[in-house]
């Protein structure tokens, strides 16, 4: 079984400004996936970034990127020059063979 | 265009009416996932699938059904709707179960049951 905790529920981030939000999980998998997600107020859930497991390496994506620490189960977004469009909800996952779990998630308000 | 739809998007029914909402995907995925989300839970899945003719239940599978006739479809069913069942619902598939491919979520659909 897998647990995902998001401890906070909401963070605010001045307009280029960077943020950081937090992530710990718990699975008792030797392999495993960990995925941030964005659901902005259409709804959609939209991809922002994945690590693998057995990847050292933090993942990035642009002005996203990750601080993966497997043995605190860690894993935390930091979104670097934010912008208004950054504005949503965002999801915590990990993922093992069979099912994806969420964290409660962090609403990010970007102040203009 | 390769996507997850669901229909319908909205629903207001009342106790007890049964009720299916609809999912498809056109990208030839095995794994399809139904999940429910609630403020301060997150998403919880409900049911998920393999593939045709196998489903399994998730973490919160209580008061619903599923069918895998096809690959592309996967209905999720609410034989009595309480008001309890009240959430967003996204539909979700993937190439395999295999936990590198992401998923793909379709749009939602928003039930409200009075």
């Amino acid at each position: 079984a897998q647990t995902v905790t998001q401890s906070q529920p909401e963070m605010s981030v001045q307009e280029a400004e960077t943020v950081t939000l937090s992530c710990t999980y718990d699975t008792s998998e030797s392999d495993y996936y960990l995925f941030w997600y964005k659901q902005p107020p259409s709804r959609q859930m939209i991809l922002v970034i994945r690590q693998e497991a057995y990847k050292q390496q933090n993942a990035t994506e642009n002005r996203f990127s990750v601080n993966f620490q497997k043995a605190a189960k860690s894993f935390s977004l930091k979104i670097s020059d934010s912008q208004l469009g950054d504005a949503a909800m965002y999801f915590c996952a990990s993922r093992d063979d069979y099912k994806l779990s969420f964290g409660a998630g962090t609403t990010v308000t970007v102040r203009a | 265009e390769a996507q997850v739809t669901q229909n319908p998007r909205y629903l207001i029914t009342v106790t007890g009416k049964k009720l299916t909402v609809t999912c498809s995907q056109n990208m030839n995925h095995e794994y399809m996932s139904w999940y429910r989300q609630d403020p301060g839970l997150g998403l919880r899945q409900i049911y998920y699938s393999m593939n045709v003719e196998v489903t399994d239940k998730g973490d919160v599978p209580e008061g619903y059904k599923v069918s895998r006739k096809e690959k592309r479809n996967f209905p999720l069913i609410l034989e009595s709707p309480s008001p309890n069942q009240t959430s967003l619902y996204f539909c979700a598939s993937s190439l395999s179960r295999r936990m590198f491919y992401e998923q793909y979520f379709g749009p939602g659909t928003r039930l409200t049951v009075t």
